[in-house]
């Protein structure tokens, strides 16, 4: 099964920059997926990211906001941009694995101050 | 639209009891679920996954049904113990939409 490799682990950053988080898997995947955790909260999908495609967002976020590349078809990353305290959350890719089910990277922790 | 609901929200029990976790989904037409565990501020660790073929799966101490007709699973987790002290995620993947749907969430505190 597809293990997953992400970074940062966890990050404190000011108000108004960018940060990227980087998802690394072993194996070769179609689909990658970003989620969002905001504190006390489950798990909200993001986008899906295909190689050689733009990622598909869910409805609220954008483009613009989380950017998304997808290089190649074992590496994703995903900024979080102009961020604001409201953007602290845990940040988790995912891919879904040959038998089925999903493995999920072990997440970034982000403070917004 | 997939809608996961877990119930409870929280459960506190004394060390060595059984418990019972609900998971319950809107669209029966899914093609598997799956039970996560989260310890605070980490990643997700996928405990159990049942197919859409399936009606259970058993590692260990812990045992996941599937009802797709009444669109309910639950986990079982027999003599818990202070380690299972976590939030146990149900997931739903459904067909037509390859990410998966996430309940809320138990948050389980098992007292020793």
């Amino acid at each position: 099964s597809a293990v997953i490799s992400q970074k940062p682990s966890r990050d404190i950053c000011q108000r108004g920059t960018s940060l990227t988080i980087q998802c690394q898997v072993d194996s070769q995947v179609t689909m990658m997926f970003w989620y969002r955790q905001q504190p006390g909260q489950s798990l909200t999908l993001i986008a899906t990211a295909n190689q050689g495609s733009e990622a598909t967002y869910e409805s609220g976020f954008v483009i613009d906001k989380f950017p998304i590349s997808r290089p190649n078809l074992t590496f994703s990353t995903l900024t979080v941009s102009n961020m604001s305290p409201e953007d602290s959350s845990i940040y988790l890719c995912s891919v879904e694995r040959s038998f089925g089910g999903y493995t999920f990277g072990s997440g970034t922790r982000l403070t917004v101050v | 639209k997939q809608e996961v609901t877990q119930i409870p929200a929280a459960l506190s029990v004394p060390e060595g009891e059984n418990l019972v976790l609900n998971c319950s989904f809107t669209d029966s037409a899914i093609y598997n679920l799956q039970w996560f565990r989260q310890d605070p501020g980490k990643g997700l660790t996928s405990l159990l996954l049942i197919q859409s073929s399936q009606r259970e799966q058993t590692s260990g101490r812990l045992n996941a049904s599937l009802d797709k007709s009444s669109g309910r699973s639950t986990l079982y987790i027999a003599a818990s113990q202070p380690g299972d002290s976590a939030t146990y995620l149900c997931a739903v993947g459904s067909r037509g939409r390859r990410a998966l749907t996430f309940g809320s969430g138990t948050r389980l505190q098992v007292q020793p």
